[in-house]
């Protein structure tokens, strides 16, 4: 059983430009956290999602940052407009259901130059 | 709200002495605590997790952690430290209330991270 994959694992984008990371999760596991760890910082919850549904934003950006999760494939985070303060790591977990643990891929890392 | 400190950004111990990472917490319910390991350029992997089953818990690797509800600490120790123990350390709090229809041990808040350095 494969765990979280993430993809890619290291991105440089151009300020302007479009930034998609992609996260699949383990298999068996329809819920979906996004967290974004910026330099010499923790990580900071931004999005929970279930199979074609956000269940909680309440960390994402309010602009340029969206999320999906669709029924088939593996789960978007999609940044708009890249600034070189979105230059961060970028961790998906994944869990079975909602009250098990998580486990969490390798992350990606945006650069933005 | 939840809120987690980890009370050093850098520890440095001796390879063979005890390692002592401190947190203390904060939450407005019974909150489920857990210890993230996070090496160079990889994943995080889950050490041990507390979700109010017995105070003293063990992890992997040697690792354990005491929650003191009394203190609201969750301090993470290992009796002998390796020099593979050098890594990133965090601290995290999830609360077990309800919200958007349930508990959810994937919504986490970290704390700021201590470093752990090992010398031989």
């Amino acid at each position: 059983n494969a765990g979280v994959m993430q993809n890619p694992r290291h991105l440089v984008r151009r300020r302007g430009q479009e930034a998609r990371l992609r996260c699949s999760p383990m298999k068996g596991h329809s819920h979906v956290y996004w967290y974004r760890q910026l330099p010499e910082e923790g990580l900071k919850f931004m999005v929970y999602l279930q199979k074609e549904n956000i269940i909680d934003e309440s960390g994402m950006p309010k602009e340029r940052f969206s999320a999906e999760f669709p029924k088939e494939g593996p789960s978007i985070l999609r940044i708009q407009q890249v600034v070189r303060g979105d230059s961060a790591a970028y961790f998906c977990a994944s869990s079975r259901q909602r009250n098990t643990e998580a486990f969490f891929g390798q992350g990606t890392r945006l650069t933005v130059v | 709200a939840q809120s987690v400190t980890q009370l050093d950004s850098h520890v440095s111990v001796s390879e063979g002495t005890p390692v002592l990472l401190r947190c203390n917490y904060s939450s407005s319910y019974s909150p489920s605590l857990f210890w993230y390991v996070q090496h160079p350029n990889k994943g995080l992997q889950l050490l041990l997790k507390y979700t109010s089953a017995a105070t003293l818990v063990k992890g992997i690797n040697g690792f354990e952690a005491e929650f003191k509800k009394s203190e609201t600490s969750f301090h993470l120790t290992k009796p002998s430290a390796h020099m593979s123990d050098a890594a990133e350390y965090f601290c995290v709090v999830s609360d077990t209330r309800d919200f958007a229809g349930g508990t959810s041990y994937g919504k986490l808040t970290f704390g700021q991270g201590t470093i752990l350095t090992v010398h031989p």
